[in-house]
């Protein structure tokens, strides 16, 4: 069965902390992997695609990396801001003919002022 | 920045009751979705919709689940007899031809 998890659950760090999101799936035939943001009661905002044939990905403070081999992916970010404060979901396409996304679990980010 | 609504934000119904939830995808979008996120649970994939039809759908969406795109902008998704299960966040999604989804605010879905 193809899974997606997230560990930890939640993380607190302070303020201006460099902080580690990671993201492990079952199946290492993956199609891309894209990272989201989603605060409480909200929809999803993309953050980062990344695509099988790439090792990493950056966007601001935001960088992801891909490890197919190993079925692991991490978010980085960088000089952690209290608005950074989220849940954060990595989601999976795997190859083939499907569509879907599998959605890891969360991991819920509190960045202390 | 074009971005996928969603309508209503909340809507609360009955036990058997019909219901239509409304999206409008990014107007050059050619792929659409619908998926649902029970309180404290994972987002869960429902369906995916391209050229006028079903491409897949999850064991989740079986006959009581239904989508449509009457007309150039909308995409909808209606649950002819609620559940108390139905109960959850419903979210929209679309792409063009590239591979990143966009999702909508989601509508909060309350069955009692």
């Amino acid at each position: 069965k193809q899974e997606v998890t997230q560990i930890p659950a939640a993380l607190s760090v302070p303020e201006g902390e460099n902080l580690v999101l990671n993201c492990s799936f079952t199946d290492s035939a993956i199609y891309n992997l894209q990272w989201f943001r989603q605060d409480p009661g909200k929809g999803l905002t993309s953050l980062l695609l990344i695509q099988s044939s790439q090792r990493e990905q950056t966007s601001g403070r935001l960088n992801a990396s891909l490890d197919k081999s190993s079925g692991r992916s991490t978010l980085y970010i960088a000089a952690s801001q209290p608005g950074d404060s989220a849940t954060y979901l990595c989601a999976v396409k795997y190859g083939g003919a499907t569509n879907k996304l599998i959605f890891g679990t969360g991991t819920l980010l509190a960045v202390q002022p | 920045e074009p971005e996928v609504t969603q309508t209503p934000s909340h809507q609360v119904t009955q036990m058997g009751q019909e219901v239509i939830l409304r999206c409008v995808p990014i107007s050059n979008h050619l792929y659409f979705y619908w998926y649902r996120q029970i309180l404290g649970q994972k987002v869960e994939f429902l369906v995916s919709f391209y050229n006028n039809e079903i491409s897949e759908k999850s064991e989740i969406f079986d006959d009581q689940f239904s989508v449509e795109r009457p007309d150039g902008s909308n995409f909808t998704l209606k649950i002819r007899s609620t559940k108390l299960e139905d109960s959850a966040m419903y979210f929209c999604a679309s792409r063009f031809q590239g591979d990143e989804q966009f999702f909508g605010p989601g509508t909060r879905l309350t069955v009692l």
